[in-house]
């Protein structure tokens, strides 16, 4: 069933301009990570934040997460090309397993 | 490459054949998934094996029949499919439920 929601649903920016998307979700989660998917691709994993966690940061990613209002977002500075992908929010309650629908990201050179 | 492999990588069926999907990892991972991923529909979750045993399995019709032979290994039986499973299957497996790692998938076209 659906959990995180991810919006906005599609995301179309030019390389170097910094790209901004969110995930809200309904149940308490331990954990949320952040994959991306490359067209009819597995998905990758980019980041997994913790509930006790506000922040986290990986290269050009930054994740933050606000538990008292449900929600985490992804940052992508300085967009690429490369950044082309749909990303997914996978919110973890204790073993369950929750997915939003993506956001679809294009960078345009 | 993220060390789990799926077979075959297309899969073109009519609704009377049966075929299996398969998927082996190499990470020494204790659980694998099954997903299946429709176009714009999230990410759907249909079993899950732990320790080789189904720990979940999320109301998925009886014509999909997983199997997990031992830890590396994880196979999705398919017979009598209808055109509605037309999808991407994505297979996964993770240490102790945390990260997981994908394969890329079998594109599955029902006739």
């Amino acid at each position: 069933s659906q959990q995180g929601e991810e919006d906005p649903q599609a995301l179309s920016i030019q390389e170097g301009e910094n790209a901004t998307m969110n995930c809200s979700y309904k149940t308490s989660i331990n954990n949320l990570q952040w994959y991306r998917q490359n067209s009819g691709r597995g998905l990758v994993h980019l980041i997994l934040i913790r509930s006790n966690e506000r922040e986290k940061h990986s290269g050009r990613l930054r994740v933050t997460l606000d538990t008292s209002k449900k929600s985490s977002s992804l940052l992508i500075t300085a967009s690429r090309a490369a950044d082309t992908a749909s990303y997914f929010c996978i919110t973890d309650s204790w073993g369950k397993l929750q997915f939003g629908a993506g956001t679809q990201v294009v960078v345009t050179p | 490459e993220t060390g789990v492999t799926q077979t075959p990588r297309h899969l073109v069926m009519g609704m009377t054949n049966k075929k299996s999907l398969k998927c082996e990892q190499h990470l020494g991972h204790n659980a694998m998934y099954w997903y299946k991923q429709s176009a714009k529909k999230p990410l759907e979750l249909m079993f899950v094996y732990n320790f080789k045993e189904q720990t979940e399995n999320n109301s998925v019709p009886s014509r999909f029949s997983p199997e997990c032979p031992n830890s590396s290994h994880l196979f999705l039986h398919l017979h009598t499919l209808q055109p509605e499973d037309s999808a991407l299957y994505l297979c996964a497996s993770s240490q102790d439920a945390d990260i997981q790692y994908f394969g890329a998938g079998t594109r599955l076209s029902v006739l």
